[in-house]
């Protein structure tokens, strides 16, 4: 399809596994964003991808959290010793553009669930 | 650090009314942007509104960008069920790339 995908769209795991949640733009899209989306909530920023070079992991919300693009195509986001506060929608947007990437195309997001 | 307020947060209306939702916050946007997501999915972008008091009109849908590009809202004109939906505005500023953050959101329920 022409749009981003995500896999699996929903994971639940056990506390302490670990997951890998993967993604992939649009064909061409060099700009790669991930983003937490709590129940009733807007998304939250995780990590942005320039190509393969992550160029900020602010929104991170601890070590546990890792994120790759190694060929600056898919993306993958890995949970290491998952809390149950990891629980949530996580998602994905791509943009062609390099600079002022605002216009973002989203995928449809993968549930977590950490039971 | 970037904070968008959206209000209301819940919007329960009757086929055929207006709706106005707001978008708010004490910083600088370069750009605000609206989207609406259905349940299971994720976001899909409305409109992208860039310059202090553009108006933008997608049919029934009515997007405002404030003077000093630190507001925004969103109009709906006669509502219909199929604007059910959660609403979300997202505002571009403070990185070169587009980091975008994300109001609260506004679930509106349209009633037949």
């Amino acid at each position: 399809g022409a749009g981003v995908s995500q896999s699996p769209r929903y994971k639940v795991a056990k506390r302490g596994q670990d997951v890998a949640l993967r993604c992939d733009p649009i064909s061409g899209h060099v700009s790669l964003f991930w983003y937490q989306q709590a129940l009733g909530q807007g998304p939250e920023f995780l990590t942005y991808f320039q190509n393969e070079a992550q160029l900020d992991k602010s929104g991170l919300p601890s070590d546990r959290f890792f994120a790759e693009r190694p060929e600056g195509s898919v993306s993958t986001l890995k949970i290491q010793r998952t809390q149950q506060e990891d629980s949530a929608v996580y998602l994905c947007a791509s943009s062609i553009r390099l600079a002022g990437a605002y216009e973002q195309y989203f995928g449809p997001g993968t549930r977590l669930t950490v039971t | 650090t970037q904070l968008l307020e959206q209000s209301p947060q819940f919007l329960s209306i009757q086929e055929g009314e207006n709706l106005t939702v707001y978008c708010n916050s004490s910083s600088v946007f370069s750009s605000l942007q609206w989207y609406r997501q259905e349940p299971g999915e994720g976001p899909v972008l409305l409109v992208t509104v860039v310059t202090g008091g553009e108006v933008k009109k997608l049919k029934r849908l009515t997007f405002q960008f404030g003077d000093a590009r630190k507001d925004s809202s969103l109009h709906i004109t006669a509502a219909q069920p199929g604007d059910t939906g959660l609403y979300l505005c997202a505002g571009a500023g403070g990185t070169s790339y587009g980091k975008l953050t994300f109001g609260q959101g506004t679930i509106l329920t349209v009633h037949p």
